[in-house]
């Protein structure tokens, strides 16, 4: 199965300025890769994904950024602000059909102070 | 309507009770699955429903068992938990295949419940 590294498990920065988290994978037919933003009290809740034609995606303060060859991609965000405070996972994923498996990374608990 | 509904929100319960967790979409999703996520953990797989029928079981205790009664519910009776059964309990939905070419995979997540067993 996928085994799946997530680093750093911590991060604290001051608002403002930017965060990167990287997820490293093993299934080199992974094609999806994900990343998810838990708030406290929520469920995880989608905020960027790319697929595997594709070497990077920005939305507005996020991006992501994937490297196949070495089986890894990263999620960027910058301008942090308070509210980007949360638990972040990627998940990479194979597969084109429904129902597919998703292996979370163990998560990044993110934390931008005022 | 892109929300995935659980109820209810939180359930405590003893190791002898029989209980019931619901999930609900209406978003014509056609693949439903049950998560298992312990604090400071990330959810960890427990059952997959693709077309209302179970594809994946990940070996989980027969003391949990689901239902996929139509194509936007999905159940997990509960009976006979023990004490580390405690835990958020996460539904979440993906689209039907031919909905997949070319787009994104993404599972939509309810905001689960937290379940206690005492």
């Amino acid at each position: 199965g996928e085994n799946v590294e997530q680093h750093p498990s911590t991060l604290s920065v001051q608002e403002g300025d930017s965060a990167v988290i990287k997820c490293t994978y093993s299934d080199s037919a992974s094609n999806y890769f994900p990343w998810y933003k838990q708030e406290l009290g929520k469920g995880p809740q989608l905020i960027i994904d790319i697929r595997s034609n594709v070497g990077e995606k920005k939305d507005q303060r996020i991006a992501v950024t994937l490297n196949k060859t070495a089986k890894h991609f990263s999620l960027h965000i910058t301008e942090t602000q308070p509210e980007d405070s949360a638990v972040y996972f990627c998940a990479p994923q194979r597969g084109e059909t429904s129902g597919s498996r998703l292996t979370f990374g163990e998560g990044t608990q993110l934390t931008v102070n005022p | 309507d892109t929300e995935v509904t659980q109820t209810p929100k939180h359930l405590v319960m003893g190791m002898t009770n029989k209980k019931s967790l619901k999930c609900e979409q209406h978003m014509g999703h056609r693949a439903m699955y049950w998560y298992k996520q312990k604090a400071k953990k990330p959810p960890e797989l427990m059952f997959v429903y693709s077309y209302e029928k179970l594809s994946i079981n990940e070996s989980v205790p027969s003391r949990f068992s689901p239902e996929c009664p139509n194509s936007s519910l999905l159940n997990l009776h509960l009976h006979a938990l023990q004490p580390e059964d405690s835990a958020l309990y996460l539904c979440a939905s993906s689209p039907r295949p031919r909905e997949l070419a070319g787009g994104r995979i993404q599972q939509y997540f309810g905001p689960g419940t937290r379940l206690t067993v005492t």
